[in-house]
């Protein structure tokens, strides 16, 4: 049911820096703002990303967020163990009806 | 700070109601919006709905039909009940805090919901 793309999987070695991609359409990341949840296993996602490039308080400045037409990006400059995690990006969709939609979730992988 | 907690049964059997509450502590219900949201094991996340505080609400078009959120300010609580539910509707629930077109910050811990008979 998930209307923005994402890769299924991201990874990188500590230190590098890597980049979601989300993929939507006019209706949802091409008129309205884009956010990004981190998701541990077994625990509540959480806002990492809101209005397309703003970081919640507490939320270290190696994440940052991006949009272009249609599309969002996440990066994570100086990637760490603990951002292994899922990551899901989201939006208003305004057709049908307006509603929120979220998508597909990527996991990120520290090798 | 606000913080979100879901109760309610962890078993539901098929063709029978779902209903879960939130309750929201640290914070009042008022001025904000009350998104119920769900994640199937394995799977990614599905908005369910919204209601406002003053009791308007907005659904996932795919859900509409069988979803009725409400809120109880009297009790800073808001509610979620899902009807003829199946197996498909086994999910964990997470309650959230957002505004309108835009965020949710912060979720409750989230309850598994098993539907099975």
């Amino acid at each position: 049911q998930s209307v923005l793309t994402q890769p299924p999987s991201a990874s990188g070695t500590p230190g590098q820096r890597v980049t979601i991609s989300c993929s939507g359409s006019s209706s949802n990341i091409g008129t309205n703002t884009v956010n990004w949840y981190q998701q541990f296993p077994g625990t509540a996602p959480k806002l990492l990303i809101y209005s397309n490039n703003q970081r919640p308080s507490g939320v270290p400045d190696r994440f940052s967020g991006s949009k272009s037409g249609t599309s969002a990006s996440l990066a994570i400059s100086g990637l760490q163990s603990e951002d292994e995690a899922d990551y899901y990006c989201a939006a208003w969709d305004d057709n049908p009806s307006g509603h929120f939609v979220f998508g597909t979730g990527t996991r990120v992988t520290v090798l | 700070q606000v913080q979100l907690q879901e109760s309610g049964p962890g078993l539901v059997k098929p063709s029978e109601t779902l209903s879960l509450i939130c309750s929201v502590s640290g914070g009042s219900i008022s001025s904000f919006y009350w998104s119920w949201i769900r994640q199937p094991p394995g799977k990614g996340l599905e908005w369910i709905g919204y209601v406002y505080y003053s009791g308007g609400t907005n659904y996932n078009p795919s859900l509409k039909s069988r979803v009725t959120i409400l809120v109880d300010t009297s009790k800073n609580q808001f509610s979620l009940k899902l009807t003829s539910v199946t197996a498909a509707d086994t999910a964990v629930y997470y309650c959230a805090r957002g505004r309108q077109y835009s965020w949710f910050d912060p979720w409750g811990q989230g309850i598994p919901v098993t539907v099975s008979s």
